[in-house]
């Protein structure tokens, strides 16, 4: 079991260009999401997904946008990339329903660099 | 107002000793309460969850939290150099929102 998996680890980018982050997770969970970390922050919610087809907006999701095909991959695509969007991005999963709904399970990262 | 504060730190405290980690709320609609740990260039893993009120202990870790002043502790007794990490403090409403994080403490374990 692999758990949720992300790709690439490193990527830098120009600026003006797009690039998608890969997520992939085999617990078979329903909900997923994708956060951002910049240097002393905490975690920000980007946008999710509580199953395939059905995307909504988190917290920052200018910039971003979303797709759901399957139950396993969740890619979070970079339009016209912007320095701010320098940042650590996080991938995350969970179950339906009690405790499960509450556990979270991250990826990796995938370190962005926009330069 | 941040609806999660967290002293960054860093926290810088001596083996074996008692460590104390803390967050305040501002939202009163959260219900779930978790400390994350995060090594560097690591995802979060989850330490502790605890629903409502009340504590929870899981070995040398205690996660408490008092909803009426909206305040979430983590407890680490017999702090040891493995422990050094970055913590984070989520909470969250239920359903499939995402958690709201506090910045993370950096905690330091001297050995």
């Amino acid at each position: 079991n692999a758990g949720v998996t992300q790709t690439p680890k490193f990527r830098i980018l120009k600026i003006g260009q797009s690039m998608t982050l890969q997520c992939t997770q085999d617990m078979n969970h329903n909900y997923m999401y994708w956060y951002r970390q910049d240097p002393g922050m905490g975690l920000k919610l980007i946008y999710y997904s509580v199953g395939a087809g059905i995307t909504d907006k988190g917290e920052v999701p200018n910039g971003y946008n979303v797709s759901r095909s399957t139950t396993e991959d969740f890619p979070l695509r970079l339009e016209l990339a912007a320095p701010s969007q320098t940042s650590v991005y996080f991938c995350a999963s969970s179950d339906i329903g009690g405790r499960a709904q509450e556990t979270q399970y991250f990826g990796p990262g995938t370190r962005l660099l926009v330069l | 107002q941040k609806e999660v504060e967290q002293d960054p730190g860093p926290l810088s405290v001596p083996e074996g000793a008692i460590v104390s980690l803390n967050c305040t709320y501002s939202n009163s609609a959260f219900q779930y309460f978790m400390w994350y740990r995060q090594y560097s260039r690591k995802g979060p893993e989850l330490l502790m969850y605890t629903y409502s009120s009340g504590n929870k202990e899981d070995g040398r870790f205690t996660a408490q939290v008092d909803k009426s002043s909206k305040y979430i502790s983590l407890f680490i007794r017999d702090s040891q150099p493995s422990d050094s990490a970055t913590y984070l403090c989520a909470t969250h409403r239920g359903g499939a929102d995402g958690l709201t994080f506090g910045k993370g403490t950096h905690l330091i374990i001297q050995p």
